[in-house]
């Protein structure tokens, strides 16, 4: 299957500081990205939609001035978590869409362990 | 009503036996589902996806979809301990981009 990964996998950071996390498709273009949280005895919840070249799709309820999103290429997508506070601390999963003709498959990064002190 | 739902479990069988994780979605006009593992700790990894009603098999693992009921499975044949983790459903929904809802999952554990 396809290769997603993510950097870095584990971040500890004071509160009021800045978090970037990278999510890249190693062996494939995707065009769609999606960022997803999940906190302890959870399942994942969809943050937003990272579309290359424009801007991201946020769910209800994410703020995007806070959770900053750039899908600057066909592989790259990246998060920043702004002025992070201990409530921010949480497992990040991006996931990367590719295309097969119809039929379209999501592979998951490895996730970002996230700790705001 | 959750758009996805699963019985959290846990779900306990013994090493070579069957497991049956099952799960059942609220959005008539789903198009794809989607089986992932996810290990403690770890992100989810697609197991299985189907996308028309049936059965689909691959090595131990089978999908069944089952459009009418709006219910979709899992069966492991021959449980390892090693299958031991979260099972998560998840379908796509009937707008925009694949976007996955998933369900809160099954955990699964193979006892010895």
């Amino acid at each position: 299957g396809a290769v997603v990964s993510q950097h870095p996998s584990w971040v500890i950071c004071k509160s009021g500081t800045s978090v970037k996390i990278e999510c890249r498709s190693l062996d494939f273009q995707a065009t769609t990205m999606f960022w997803y949280r999940q906190f302890p005895k959870q399942s994942l919840m969809l943050m937003a939609t990272s579309n290359e070249g424009s801007k991201a799709t946020y769910e209800q309820g994410v703020e995007k001035d806070k959770f900053l999103i750039n899908h600057a290429s066909l592989t790259l997508s990246t998060l920043t978590v702004t002025s992070a506070h201990p409530e921010d601390s949480s497992f990040y999963i991006c996931s990367a869409v590719e295309p097969a003709g119809a039929l379209e498959t999501q592979y998951f990064g490895p996730g970002t362990r996230l700790l705001v002190l | 009503q959750k758009e996805v739902e699963q019985n959290s479990g846990p779900l306990s069988v013994p090493e070579g036996a069957i497991a049956s994780l099952n799960c059942t979605y609220s959005d008539r006009v789903s198009q794809s589902f989607f089986w992932y593992r996810q290990y403690s700790g770890k992100s989810p990894e697609l197991i299985m996806s189907i996308y028309s009603n049936g059965d689909k098999e691959d090595g131990r693992f089978t999908a069944q979809l089952n459009k009418a009921s709006q219910y979709v499975s899992l069966l492991i044949r021959d449980s390892q301990p090693s299958d031991s983790a979260t099972y998560l459903c998840a379908v796509t929904r009937n707008t925009g981009f694949q976007k996955l809802v998933f369900g809160t999952g099954t955990r699964l554990l193979v006892s010895p």
